[in-house]
């Protein structure tokens, strides 16, 4: 039961340079979301797509772009890599509740990813 | 004022003791709360969820939720050292229906022998 899986786990990147991060969930959910992780920072949002099809922002999108490829994929590149883009990256996915309770996140294991 | 705020850590208990975890958070329309355990290097792991006001029990864990007073806790009872880590309070602020969470910045928990 894999859950959710992210590729790579770790990275580096030279300033200027691109990549994707890669999220794939099992789990039949229909939300899915991006965050970075700084110490002393927190959990931060940086996109989320709330069903297959739709992806919205989040609380620190600049830099970033999410491509919802269906219902299990979720990948968010980064166009121009640069020293503030070090963090760790998790991906997450929940199902959908009833009215407005929420069904509980499962993260995958994160990116580490640093760049020069 | 955060949206959610935890109470500032660290927080170290003896082996044995209860640890008590607090979380406020700002928006009143907040339906859905969530405790969250880290370990170093690892990712959150879901411990706890509570959706309406009194205590939920799971095992060791307690979680307090009081909409009134806009505060959610977690206990943990027989505290082991195999429980320190970092606990994260999770909020769907704005009650939103597709499970978008708002963070706190987490309480680093140690228990010591």
């Amino acid at each position: 039961n894999a859950g959710v899986t992210q590729t790579p786990k770790f990275q580096v990147l030279k300033t200027g340079q691109s990549m994707t991060l890669q999220c794939a969930q099992d789990m039949n959910h229909n939300s899915m979301y991006w965050y970075r992780q700084d110490p002393g920072m927190g959990l931060r949002l940086i996109y989320y797509s709330a069903s297959e099809g739709t992806t919205d922002k989040g609380e620190v999108p600049n830099g970033y772009n999410v491509s919802r490829l269906n219902k299990r994929e979720f990948s968010l590149r980064l166009e121009s890599a640069a020293p503030s883009q070090t963090s760790v990256y998790f991906c997450a996915s929940s199902g959908t509740g009833g009215g407005f309770s929420n069904q509980p996140q499962h993260f995958g294991d994160g990116t580490r990813l640093s760049i020069l | 004022q955060k949206e959610v705020e935890q109470n500032s850590g660290p927080l170290s208990v003896p082996e044995g003791a209860i640890a008590s975890l607090n979380c406020t958070y700002s928006d009143r329309g907040s339906q859905s709360f969530f405790w969250y355990r880290q370990y170093s290097g690892k990712s959150p792991e879901l411990i706890m969820s509570i959706y309406s006001n009194g205590d939920k029990e799971d095992g060791r864990f307690t979680a307090q939720l009081n909409k009134a007073s806009q505060y959610v806790s977690l206990l943990i009872r027989d505290s082991q050292p195999s429980d320190s880590a970092t606990y994260l309070c999770a909020v769907n602020v704005g009650g939103t229906s597709y499970g978008k969470l708002t963070f706190g910045q987490g309480t680093i928990l140690t228990v010591h022998p």
